[in-house]
């Protein structure tokens, strides 16, 4: 059963353009979210973050979007450069128990020069 | 600062054969990790250490793998016997371990595992 869900499986964008990913989850008691970019052959590096008190988080191109009610977030990029393709994972955590992370499928980023 | 460091990076086994994999986390990092990634899926948790004690391990098949953190610093990840079906990369990560609330883990290069 995956509790985090990635629906698409892949995005094209033009550069310049704004980028947004998707991300939907079933455990409402998943408190904490965050966003990892992995490029090939690497492991994946920390992005952006947001706790479930908060339904947005902004740090310089990203912005993480949160709806509880929905149980839905998504990343914005803007604007989207080249050196963002990437595997974009969404990653969801219950705080209350411990610092698991439960991770989606991925989204694979290309940004069209 | 040095980030986590994993080997082999690469491993072709055959099938039933053993294969071990080691971690060395960031220092001073209390909390280690091992993911397993499958090729089209995003990673998934085996164990979780707290400096030398386990904090989850309930999807670890502990018929076959086992985990170890001597000493509370390095991890070395075992798959004994391996099957077709653990050909995955394998992930370590480390955090903090002082706030479970919202901290980051930091991932190594993974070490991609082929059992023939």
């Amino acid at each position: 059963d995956q509790q985090v869900k990635q629906n698409s499986p892949s995005l094209s964008v033009q550069e310049g353009r704004i980028s947004i990913l998707n991300c939907d989850y079933t455990n409402s008691m998943f408190d904490y979210f965050l966003w990892y970019k992995k490029y090939p052959a690497e492991g994946p590096t920390f992005l952006i973050s947001i706790s479930s008190i908060k339904d947005k988080n902004e740090d310089g191109r990203f912005t993480v979007f949160l709806n509880k009610s929905a149980k839905h977030l998504s990343l914005h990029i803007v604007p989207s450069q080249p050196g963002d393709s990437a595997v974009y994972f969404c990653a969801a955590s219950d705080t209350g128990a411990n610092s698991k992370l439960t991770f989606g499928k991925g989204i694979t980023l290309s940004v069209r020069p | 600062e040095a980030g986590v460091a994993q080997s082999p990076r690469y491993k072709i086994i055959e099938k039933r054969q053993s294969v071990a994999f080691w971690c060395n986390p960031i220092s001073g990092h209390a909390t280690l990790y091992w993911y397993q990634q499958i090729l089209g899926q995003g990673p998934k948790l085996l164990i979780q250490f707290q400096n030398n004690g386990v904090v989850d391990d309930s999807q670890l098949p502990k018929d076959r793998f086992s985990a170890e953190r001597l000493k509370g610093v390095d991890s070395t990840l075992k798959i004994q016997p391996a099957k077709l079906e653990d050909s995955a990369v394998y992930l370590c990560a480390s955090s903090l371990g002082r706030d479970w609330r919202g901290e980051t883990q930091y991932f190594g290069p993974g070490t991609r595992l082929l059992v023939l």
